[in-house]
C-alpha cells in the first residue's frame, strides 16, 4: 500500500493568486498523477507528474496554469496559478505502486473567492 | 464524451434492497478499478479486476469484469446506509499508464 499526504487539505484563496499543493508518498513510486474533481462531479486527469522531466498534460490543461514539479520518486507539487472562482475544486494526488494499484490522497479543497 | 459511461448517475434506495451499477466503454482496459468516495475524502479503492469474466466478491459487494474487458458491474446485496457514497469506476487502457474515471454513481441508502 501507499500512504499519501497532501497539503494543504483546505484553503480559501483570493482570485488572481496562486497556490501550491504538495503531495508526499511514504514509498518510492514511478507514477504520480494529479486529478481535479469539481463539485458534484467525477475526477478529471490534469497531468502525469514525471520525475526529472516536464509533466504530461491532458487536453484542456496547460503548464502555465498548472505547473507541476516532481523532484524525486516520493514528492510532487501542483500549482494552481492566477486562480479564478472556476478553479474551486478538489485537487487529488494519486500514485501507482509497483503492484499496479492506484491510491489517492485525501485531496486539497480549494475555494477561490 | 466520457471514456467510461456509468449508470445510473443517481440512485436512492431503501435499506435492504439490492442494486447494480454499470460501467461501460468501447475501449478495452488492462484493468478496471472501483472506488467509493465519501464527502470530504479522497476515493478509496474497493477492488481491481484484470481478467475478462472475472468476478470478485467483497462482503455484500460483487464485482464483475466483462469478457471483452470493456465493461464492469458492481452489485450490492442488502444495501445499508453505510453504503451511501459516490461509486466510481476507473480504467487503465492498454499501453497507457493513466487512469480514466467514469462520471460516478451517487448512491443514497435510506434507513
Amino acid at each position: 500500500s501507499a500512504v499519501i499526504s497532501q497539503k494543504p487539505s483546505r484553503d480559501i484563496c483570493q482570485r488572481g493568486t496562486s497556490l501550491t499543493i504538495q503531495c508526499q508518498v511514504d514509498s518510492q513510486v514511478t507514477m504520480m498523477f494529479w486529478y481535479r474533481q469539481q463539485p458534484g462531479q467525477s475526477l478529471t486527469l490534469i497531468a502525469t507528474a514525471n520525475q526529472g522531466s516536464e509533466a504530461t498534460y491532458e487536453s484542456g490543461f496547460v503548464i502555465d496554469k498548472f505547473p507541476i514539479s516532481r523532484p524525486n520518486l516520493t514528492f510532487s507539487t501542483l500549482t494552481v496559478s492566477n486562480m479564478s472562482p472556476e478553479d474551486s475544486s478538489i485537487y487529488l494526488c494519486s500514485v501507482r505502486t509497483p503492484g499496479n494499484t492506484i491510491y489517492f490522497g485525501e485531496g486539497s479543497w480549494l475555494t477561490v473567492v | 464524451t466520457q471514456l467510461l459511461e456509468q449508470s445510473p448517475q443517481f440512485l436512492s434506495i431503501q435499506e435492504g434492497e439490492n442494486l447494480t451499477v454499470y460501467c461501460n466503454s468501447s475501449s478495452v482496459f488492462s484493468s478496471l478499478q472501483w472506488y467509493r468516495q465519501e464527502p470530504g475524502e479522497g476515493p478509496v479503492l474497493l477492488v481491481t479486476v484484470v481478467t475478462g469474466g472475472e468476478v470478485k466478491k467483497l462482503k455484500r459487494l460483487t464485482f464483475q469484469f466483462g469478457d471483452a474487458r470493456k465493461d464492469s458491474s458492481l452489485h450490492i446485496t442488502a444495501a445499508q446506509p453505510g453504503d451511501t457514497g459516490l461509486y466510481l469506476c476507473a480504467g487503465v487502457r492498454n499501453n497507457n499508464n493513466d487512469m480514466r474515471f467514469g462520471a460516478g454513481t451517487r448512491l443514497t441508502v435510506k434507513p
